[in-house]
């Protein structure tokens, strides 16, 4: 099936510092992404739609500047953490969907990022 | 706006028996997805399972199959001949035109042997 990679796995930065979590879509191209987060034994909240070549949308109470989103390329999306602090700590899951896959259903997780913010 | 309630947050069963997940929803759209994901201690989403919300016909995947009922907006989830392997955490979820996903709140689901 379809693989889609997550870098880094794991990361642990300090409070105030920026953090870049990459999606990539490894044999297919994805014209949107999708980024989720996920807090200790609680579901996964969806954060953003990412698309490809435009901006990114954003869900309800998700701040736009301080979970900067770009899909610069059909392969690659990238949300990035600025400013980071402790609450940020969570796992982020991203997820894609092939260019003919829009309302098929079918979409692809990555393996996920675990960030600790000290 | 779409929701998805899972009113079950722990269940438990009997390895070689049969259990049932709960799931229920909420949708505006008229064409759409239901999905049943299993995830691992790793945290890695694994698609179990998928319904095409204008298919009658549920759907089945060897051990795993759903019971949907469309008018009441329920999806559930029935796992037979459990296996040790079986557990984790399931969560039900929604796709709509866009593929974006609303998932439900979880069900951790635990394999006695």
């Amino acid at each position: 099936g379809a693989v889609v990679s997550q870098h880094p796995s794991w990361v642990i930065c300090k409070s105030g510092t920026s953090v870049k979590i990459e999606c990539r879509s490894l044999d297919f191209q994805a014209t949107t992404m999708f980024w989720y987060r996920q807090f200790p034994k609680q579901s996964l909240m969806l954060m953003a739609t990412s698309n490809e070549g435009s901006k990114a949308t954003y869900e309800q109470g998700v701040e736009k500047d301080k979970f900067l989103i770009n899909h610069a390329s059909l392969t690659l999306s990238t949300l990035t953490v600025t400013s980071a602090h402790p609450e940020d700590s969570s796992f982020y899951i991203c997820s894609a969907s092939p260019g003919q896959g829009a309302g098929t259903g079918e979409l692809f997780f990555g393996e996920g990022s675990r960030l600790t913010v000290l | 706006a779409q929701t998805v309630t899972q009113s079950q947050p722990e269940m438990s069963v009997q390895e070689a028996e049969t259990v049932t997940l709960s799931c229920t929803y909420d949708t505006s759209e008229s064409d759409y997805y239901l999905f049943w994901y299993k995830q691992p201690p790793s945290r890695q989403m694994i698609l179990v399972i998928r319904q095409e919300a204008y298919k009658q016909q549920n759907a089945t995947e060897n051990r795993f199959s759903v019971n949907f009922q469309k008018a009441a907006k329920s999806f559930s989830l029935k796992i037979s001949d459990s296996q040790l392997g079986d557990a984790a955490m399931y969560f039900c979820a929604h796709g709509g035109a866009t593929n974006k996903l609303i998932f439900g709140t979880g069900t951790l689901l635990a394999v006695q042997p």
